[in-house]
């Protein structure tokens, strides 16, 4: 089993929607994640941090179950400007190093 | 607002030859890292480095990779036989030591490099 899956993709939602996707993880000890957004050939970005049950930043709610090893993260009232790849990432089990899922397109449309 | 930096921006190298990346991590930053990503694919961890050494590395960073710390501010990664299979996108990237799990690492702008 892959350490983070996610759906590649692509979402396309109309501007002013609300939009959630998933990400799964293997490592039961894991205890911090991570959502990056990644623009098209530019450096990951990052949106939230999630260390408890979860966080909400604006717009963002990112959630944390851990009995089911999933990651959410929630857009609502979507910008075209949130056109992106979302990156679920998990540290992994070492202090050392940070773990990417693949992925998922986002496209907002007018 | 403070910001990991990398040059160049772009490379082109002909295989076998040897190419040095270079990085300038956020300046109170203690932990210091590099990726990859192969066009189209997922960001891959290569190696960390903590206390002028390094911490971890993958599989994906063999014998003809290797990192240094030259003077207190750059931070590199060489590559000393370049193959084909080396065109990427390289990542920098740079954290606090904060503890629990929460260190957050924040990207440079990547170099791409291509090897023909």
């Amino acid at each position: 089993r892959k350490e983070v899956e996610q759906d590649p993709g692509p979402f396309n939602v109309p501007e002013g929607a609300t939009v959630a996707f998933n990400c799964t993880y293997s490592n039961s000890a894991s205890q911090s994640f991570f959502w990056y957004r990644q623009d098209c050939r530019k450096e990951p970005k990052l949106l939230m941090s999630v260390y408890s049950s979860g966080n909400e930043d604006g717009r963002f709610t990112a959630q944390l179950n851990r009995a089911s090893q999933y990651i959410s993260l929630l857009i609502r009232d979507s910008k075209l400007s949130d056109s992106a790849t979302y990156l679920c990432v998990e540290r992994g089990s070492s202090a050392s190093k940070i773990i990417f899922g693949s992925g998922t397109r986002l496209s907002i449309r007018p | 607002e403070p910001e990991v930096t990398q040059t160049p921006s772009h490379q082109v190298t002909q295989m076998g030859q040897e190419v040095i990346l270079r990085c300038v991590p956020i300046s109170n930053h203690l932990y210091f890292y590099w990726y990859r990503q192969i066009l189209g694919q997922k960001v891959e961890f290569l190696v960390s480095f903590y206390n002028n050494e390094i911490s971890e590395k993958s599989e994906i960073f063999d014998d003809q990779f290797s990192v240094e710390r030259p003077d207190g501010s750059n931070f590199t990664l060489k590559i000393r036989s370049t193959k084909l299979e080396d065109s990427a996108m390289y990542f920098c990237a740079s954290s606090e030591i904060l503890g629990g799990g929460r260190e957050t690492q924040y990207f440079g702008p990547g170099t791409r490099l291509l090897v023909l």
